[in-house]
């Protein structure tokens, strides 16, 4: 079965700095590849969805990558603020579902 | 206005109760689903709705029921709860991106805790 990992449960960085998150699958080859914001308490909002055929998107400070080669997708939040603290959750599309990964927790330290 | 909205949202009963969740969305989508979200905030699809019709079962007890009166709802009813059975339980709904799940709007979560 389809196994999606994230490079690191909780991540640490600076304000300012720029926040790399990884995620990481295999046996599995998905059309998308989304990512999800989670606050404590919340549910899952939606942030960017990636296809294979394309190799990044961005939207505002966000960067997604997306390598079907090596089966992996970077997201990278850019400039990073306090405000950008919370759980980072990475997708992989199926036909009527989504593939959740185990999360990275960030925290943005002013 | 919530998009997808779930009740309730704290849900504290004893070991072999029965319960229900309900989840409404306004958004037309077509398909809705049940997550489960365990203590380690791993997220697990455990059913997928389309037009009312049961898509995807995963490896759930059938102690869980789904029902889906109409495309805009998608309750769960759980039989004879257990103590694993607690844990935070998301409904979401999507639009179907070419056949494939598109962005998903999540509900709130609803928080469940079995004695």
């Amino acid at each position: 079965s389809q196994k999606i990992e994230q490079n690191s449960e909780a991540l640490n960085i600076q304000e300012g700095k720029t926040a790399t998150l990884t995620c990481n699958y295999t046996n599995y080859s998905p059309a998308y590849l989304q990512w999800y914001r989670q606050d404590p308490g919340r549910g899952p909002v939606f942030l960017l969805l990636i296809r294979e055929n394309e190799k990044e998107k961005r939207k505002e400070r966000l960067k997604v990558t997306f390598d079907t080669t090596l089966k992996q997708s970077l997201f990278h939040i850019t400039a990073s603020q306090p405000a950008d603290s919370a759980t980072y959750l990475c997708a992989l599309t199926g036909a009527n579902n989504l593939f959740f990964g185990t999360g990275t927790r960030l925290t943005v330290i002013p | 206005d919530t998009a997808v909205s779930q009740t309730p949202k704290y849900l504290v009963t004893q070991m072999g109760n029965d319960k229900s969740i309900k989840c409404e969305q306004n958004l037309g989508h077509d398909t809705m689903y049940w997550y489960k979200q365990d203590s380690k905030k791993f997220l697990k699809i455990m059913f997928s709705y389309n037009n009312k019709e049961l898509i995807i079962n995963e490896t759930v007890p059938n102690r869980f029921s789904p029902k889906s009166p109409d495309k805009a709802h998608l309750n769960l009813h759980i039989n004879s709860l257990e103590l694993g059975d607690s844990a935070v339980y998301f409904c979401a709904s999507s639009r179907p991106t070419g056949g494939l799940t598109g962005e998903l709007f999540f509900g709130e979560g609803s928080r469940l805790t079995v004695l």
